[in-house]
């Protein structure tokens, strides 16, 4: 079964330094998102993507935040100068193109700890 | 604003026995419903998924959801708890108008005791 899969399974950092996430979504979804959970909270959404460009940001997705699809299978997030904050577990995901009824497929999740 | 409620933060149940995870829900349109289960070290699995029609949805390892638009929610349930079953549920939704973003509830333990 196709799943949506993330590298690294975990980072460390320090805090001021730019790191990227990776993400290989479902290979014939279209549409891509970024979420985030910060230990014991809930998951929160920071961004979609469709057909290049943003659709959709968070408050939470300020200008040390960035996406890409560099090629055709890869999507990241890049934080360019982490902050103590940004410690979480972050989720890639992707859906199905047709509509909103579609699911969306998590990733296992990148944990950024920022010291 | 969007909101998801999932009031309980965590339900014990005993194997063989049924099992009930709440959820409510508050939007401005037609909602889409949804249920993820996250187990230990692993990221959110789909369940199921309400968009319209029957009010009862099936969805995987024999979960089940009843959507109940009189009391906004849409309550989770399985008639024989598993030991495996025990794992971090997530209510979601989504307005059916202008965002394809999902709003999550703060998530439900369930823990099931042999």
């Amino acid at each position: 079964e196709p799943e949506v899969t993330q590298t690294p399974s975990h980072q460390v950092t320090q805090m001021g330094q730019e790191v990227i996430l990776r993400c290989v979504p479902i290979s014939n979804h279209l549409y891509f998102y970024w979420y985030r959970q910060i230990l014991g909270q809930k998951v929160e959404f920071l961004v979609s993507f469709y057909n290049n460009e943003i659709s959709e940001k968070s408050e939470i997705f300020d200008d040390q935040f960035s996406v890409e699809r560099p090629d055709g299978s890869n999507f990241t997030l890049k934080i360019r100068s982490t902050k103590l904050e940004d410690s979480a577990m972050y989720f890639c995901a992707s859906r199905a193109s047709g509509g909103l009824i579609y699911e969306q497929y998590f990733g296992p999740g990148t944990r950024l700890t920022v010291t | 604003a969007q909101s998801v409620a999932q009031p309980e933060d965590q339900v014990n149940v005993a194997e063989g026995n049924p099992l009930t995870v709440k959820c409510t829900y508050s939007v401005s349109g037609n909602p889409y419903l949804f249920w993820y289960v996250q187990y230990p070290n692993r990221g959110l699995q789909f369940l199921l998924k309400y968009i319209t029609g029957d009010n009862l949805v099936k969805g995987s390892y024999g979960f089940e959801a009843e959507f109940n638009k009189s009391q906004t929610s849409f309550h989770l349930k399985k008639p024989s708890a598993l030991v495996s079953d025990s794992a971090l549920y997530f209510c979601a939704v989504r307005d059916s108008i202008n965002t394809d973003k999902l709003i999550f509830g703060t998530g439900t333990r369930l823990q099931v005791f042999p």
